[in-house]
């Protein structure tokens, strides 16, 4: 089935510092959704992506979806305590598999102030 | 709005047994998902319901199953607890298929 491969598991950073996390496929991602786990905490959703080559931007935070939709990141800028959390990347089927999400492994960022 | 709400949030169950939980979406929502979270797998798809119908289903075992009623709420089932299913179990709903998705708090699962 599909996998959806996100890089790094673990980054540490020194507050101040910024940070980006991959997502990546082998085959053709329908919709991209980035999702932040806190510690003890549910996902909660950031992003939808649809379009190739697209970017979208939350405030420090900037979303891309390459041009061949097989991979997409999440770059946060000047990072803050706050951001600390789990970031996933989840692919939102469509065809046969209409709305299965299969999620990414999440990347656990800790921020060091 | 009320967020989504799960209940339990907590439970003990040794192998064997079996368990329901119960997921009340946001208001409105009529897309149910669930979805099993452990440390080694991640966040792993279980099924979706959508107008009381299961609409898709993960790679799991038939001894999980869901069902969701007409007022949207749905509850998930395991039969024959395995050690294996110890778990962060979590709701998630949208207002239709391919939305948003809001997770509830999940019911965390140890199985003795």
């Amino acid at each position: 089935g599909q996998q959806v491969m996100q890089i790094p598991q673990y980054q540490h950073v020194q507050e101040g510092e910024d940070f980006t996390t991959y997502c990546n496929s082998s085959t053709t991602l329908s919709n991209i959704q980035w999702y932040k786990q806190r510690p003890g905490g549910h996902p909660v959703f950031l992003i939808q992506l649809v379009k190739s080559g697209e970017v979208k931007k939350q405030k420090r935070l900037t979303f891309q979806f390459g041009e061949a939709k097989k991979n997409s990141s999440l770059h946060i800028t000047a990072t803050q305590t706050t951001d600390v959390g789990t970031y996933f990347c989840c692919d939102r089927a469509g065809g046969t598999s209409y709305g299965k999400l299969t999620f990414g492994q999440g990347t656990i960022l800790t921020v060091h102030p | 709005k009320a967020g989504v709400t799960q209940t339990p949030r907590y439970l003990i169950k040794t192998r064997g047994q079996q368990v329901t939980l119960s997921c009340s979406p946001i208001s409105g929502h009529r897309s149910v998902s669930w979805y099993q979270q452990t440390p080694g797998q991640g966040l792993q798809f279980l099924f979706e319901y959508f107008s009381e119908t299961q609409r898709n289903k993960g790679n799991f075992p038939g001894r999980f199953s869901g069902r969701q009623f007409s007022n949207s709420r749905s509850e998930m089932n395991v039969s024959t607890l395995e050690l294996g299913d110890s778990a962060l179990y979590l709701c998630a709903s949208s207002l239709h298929r391919m939305e948003t998705q809001y997770f509830g708090p999940g019911t965390r699962l140890l199985v003795l």
